[in-house]
C-alpha cells in the first residue's frame, strides 16, 4: 500500500526551530515528488513547496521562500519540511503529499499540527 | 503568484448538480492542462477528485466531472448527495514552475 506517514503534533516556543516529517512507503520514493501544504486554521490550502528525492531539486512559492526549508532522505524515503526560528503565524496543519504526475497529488499524508505559542 | 478565484460558497439540494468555478490566468490555468480538484471533510487530509482538468481517478465517483474553458476550470457535481457537504479546492500547475490552490469552497447540501 502506497502510504505517506508524518510525524507528530509539536508544540513550540516563538523563536524555536522545528523540523518534521513525511516517510513515504509501497513505492520508489526517489521517483516521485513530495509537495507540502499549509492550512491555517480555518482556512484553505495553500501551497508551500516541493521536492523531487531522487536529486532535492527543491521549488518554493514565493511566499514561502526563504521562511522554511524542503529537504529529502532517500535513504530512508523521508521528507521534511522545516523552521529556523518559529513564529506564531506558522501555526498550522502541515501535510504533505506525493505528486503522481505534474500536479496531482494522489497520496496525503494524515497531517501534521504545529502550535507556536509563548 | 496569487490564489485562484473560487467561489466562498455553494449549495444546492439532494440529487440537483453544482458548478464550482476556478479562475485564474493565462500564466496557470489558462496556459496549461494541469488542474486538479481536491476535497476536504472537516478534519481529514484533502483527497483527489479530478485531475488534468478532466481525468477522474479510480474510485471517484462519475458523479464528478472536470472542465476547462480559457482562464478558468470548473468543477461539476451531479446528483448531489450529503455526503457531498465538503470544502473542495482546485489547483493549477504555474509558468513559475510551482503549483498554487484556489481559496476554496464550501459546499453546503440543504
Amino acid at each position: 500500500e502506497v502510504q505517506l506517514v508524518q510525524s507528530g503534533a509539536e508544540v513550540k516556543k516563538p523563536g524555536e526551530s522545528l523540523k518534521i516529517s513525511c516517510k513515504g512507503s509501497g513505492y520508489n520514493f526517489i521517483h516521485y515528488w513530495i509537495g507540502w501544504v499549509r492550512q491555517m486554521p480555518g482556512k484553505g490550502l495553500e501551497w508551500m513547496g516541493i521536492i523531487y528525492p531522487g536529486d532535492s531539486d527543491t521549488r518554493y512559492s514565493p511566499s514561502f521562500q526563504g521562511q522554511v526549508t524542503i529537504s529529502a532522505d532517500k535513504s530512508i524515503t523521508t521528507a521534511y519540511l522545516q523552521w529556523s526560528s518559529l513564529k506564531a503565524s506558522d501555526t498550522a496543519m502541515y501535510y504533505c503529499a506525493r505528486y503522481r504526475a505534474t500536479n496531482v497529488m494522489d497520496v496525503w499524508g494524515q497531517g501534521t499540527t504545529v502550535t507556536v505559542s509563548s | 503568484q496569487s490564489a485562484l478565484t473560487q467561489p466562498a460558497s455553494v449549495s444546492g439540494s439532494p440529487g440537483q448538480s453544482i458548478t464550482i468555478s476556478c479562475t485564474g490566468t493565462s500564466s496557470d490555468i489558462g496556459g496549461y492542462e494541469y488542474v486538479s480538484w481536491y476535497q476536504q471533510h472537516p478534519g481529514k487530509a484533502p483527497k483527489l477528485l479530478i485531475s488534468d482538468v478532466s481525468n477522474r481517478p479510480s474510485g471517484v465517483s462519475n458523479r464528478f466531472s472536470g472542465s476547462k474553458s480559457g482562464n478558468t476550470a470548473s468543477l461539476t457535481i451531479s446528483g448531489l448527495q450529503a455526503e457531498d457537504e465538503a470544502d473542495y479546492y482546485c489547483s493549477s500547475y504555474t509558468s513559475a514552475t510551482t503549483r498554487v490552490f484556489g481559496g476554496g469552497t464550501k459546499l453546503t447540501v440543504l
